[in-house]
């Protein structure tokens, strides 16, 4: 089966770098996202990765290890506002382009 | 450019009782999705349409569970009847598809409690 594995829940301090992680075992594997959803509310588009390596986007960069099935989610100057869900979430070659998603990393950011 | 529109945003049955949801997706995007967010876990598909045609409903409870996307474009997704375990929030995606790119724009959802 598919399986998708990340941190439930993460505390930081604003300003701070955090580093939320993302391991999964699948076949047929052609891409991650990253997605943000504040309580609430619908999950956001952060990231998505199809090759190794980083890519960076403003506060956000995200890392892919396609050997490794692994991912991480590098979020730096914390603000409050980036406390939410964080959801890690597959492509896979068989399933068309529905997404698969992990339980999501609640991030808490404090002052 | 209009987002992902979905109604109602709030529903409260008892359990047995039918409920419907309606989404009506981003203009142009021809795969809609139907997702499952049960409260602390990551949502989980349950029907993938691409155009008016089914591409994926294995995940999808066909026995009190069932889904349209007439003309391509909207899509209602019903329940009947409602069981306790299905409360949980309803999230209708839209995107280009295959040929236009992976990424999923999420509607505002239907929390659905049961009770």
């Amino acid at each position: 089966g598919q399986n998708i594995d990340q941190p439930t829940e993460m505390t930081a301090t604003e300003g701070a770098i955090v580093q939320i992680n993302c391991t999964y075992q699948t076949s047929g594997f052609n891409g991650l996202f990253w997605y943000q959803q504040h309580a609430g509310e619908a999950p956001t588009f952060l990231s998505y990765n199809v090759l190794d390596g980083l890519e960076e986007k403003g506060r956000f960069s995200s890392f892919l290890s396609r050997s490794k099935g692994y991912s991480y989610l590098l979020l730096k100057e914390l603000q409050m506002k980036d406390s939410a869900s964080y959801l890690c979430a597959v492509i896979l070659r068989q399933a068309g382009t529905a997404l698969i998603f992990g339980k999501g990393t609640t991030l808490s950011v404090s002052s | 450019e209009a987002g992902v529109a979905q109604s109602p945003r709030y529903k409260i049955i008892e359990k047995r009782q039918s409920v419907a949801f309606w989404c009506n997706p981003i203009s142009g995007h021809a795969t809609l999705y139907w997702y499952q967010q049960i409260l602390g876990q990551g949502p989980k598909l349950l029907i993938q349409f691409q155009n008016n045609g089914v591409v994926d409903d294995s995940q999808l409870p066909k026995d009190r569970f069932s889904a349209e996307r007439l003309k391509g474009v909207d899509s209602t997704l019903k329940i009947q009847p409602a069981k306790l375990e299905d409360s949980a929030v309803y999230l209708c995606a839209s995107s280009l598809g295959l040929q236009g790119g992976y990424e999923q724009y999420f509607g505002p959802g239907t929390r659905l409690t049961v009770t």
